[in-house]
């Protein structure tokens, strides 16, 4: 069992619906998630990061993380064509500069 | 602020020859930096995670002697390819992290990635 599941889709929605995109972990340890973008031949980029459980919400943007669960989930309202690329969920401990694991990535394409 | 880049973003080079990609931290220090392998429409694979002024730790399964990690400073990390195969055609990104305000220590930041193509 990997330590971080995570759909690949490719998941296709209309603009302007909502998006939810998810990810489950295996290790208690974790603390520190994160959701990053990455368009297509680009490095990923941090969109949203939360410590423990909890919401937070940034824009369009709402992170979600239930530790009891262990699961961990991304909102997008009001999705948009700019909105297609791939999401990855992204977890660590926070002790030190450690590595993070990383979910595999899930393929979103907004249709106009 | 958060900023990496890396240099060249595209290289093409002959089998057998040793590439450099440079990854610089822009606006903050970067006490760690990570180099990441990533294949067509697939998830990132770790090779080496290399703290400032000391040796790079690889992952399983990453040759050391091939890929050559230094971390002089704390704003450049270098990544040297040596004598570059076809099988080592990939899009190589690194990231950091270091003191930033907040300073949390988890959060990465990623360059933009260099391609590379051994003919």
């Amino acid at each position: 069992q990997k330590e971080v599941e995570q759909d690949p889709g490719p998941l296709s929605v209309p603009e302007g619906a909502i998006v939810s995109l998810n990810c489950t972990y295996s290790n208690s340890a974790f603390q520190y998630f994160m959701w990053y973008r990455q368009y297509s031949r680009k490095g990923p980029e941090l969109l949203m990061y939360t410590y423990s459980s909890g919401n937070k919400e940034d824009g369009r943007f709402t992170a979600q993380v239930d530790k009891s669960s262990k699961y961990i989930s991304l909102f997008i309202r009001d999705s948009q064509p700019s909105d297609s690329a791939t999401y990855l969920c992204a977890m660590g401990r926070g002790k030190g500069n450690e590595k993070l694991t990383f979910g595999t990535g899930t393929r979103l394409t907004i249709i106009p | 602020g958060a900023v990496v880049s890396q240099h060249p973003s595209r290289v093409i080079c002959k089998s057998g020859t040793s590439v450099k990609i440079e990854c610089r931290s822009l606006d903050f220090q970067a006490t760690t930096m990570f180099w990441y392998r990533q294949f067509p429409k697939k998830s990132l694979m770790l090779m080496a995670t290399s703290n400032e002024g000391s040796k790079a730790t690889y992952e399983q399964g990453v040759e050391k002697d091939k890929f050559l990690i230094n971390h002089a400073s704390l704003t450049l990390s270098t990544l040297t390819v040596t004598s570059a195969h076809p099988e080592d055609s990939s899009f190589y990104i690194c990231s950091a992290t270091g003191t930033r305000r907040p300073t949390t220590q988890a959060e990465q930041f990623f360059g933009p990635g260099t391609r590379l193509t051994v003919l």
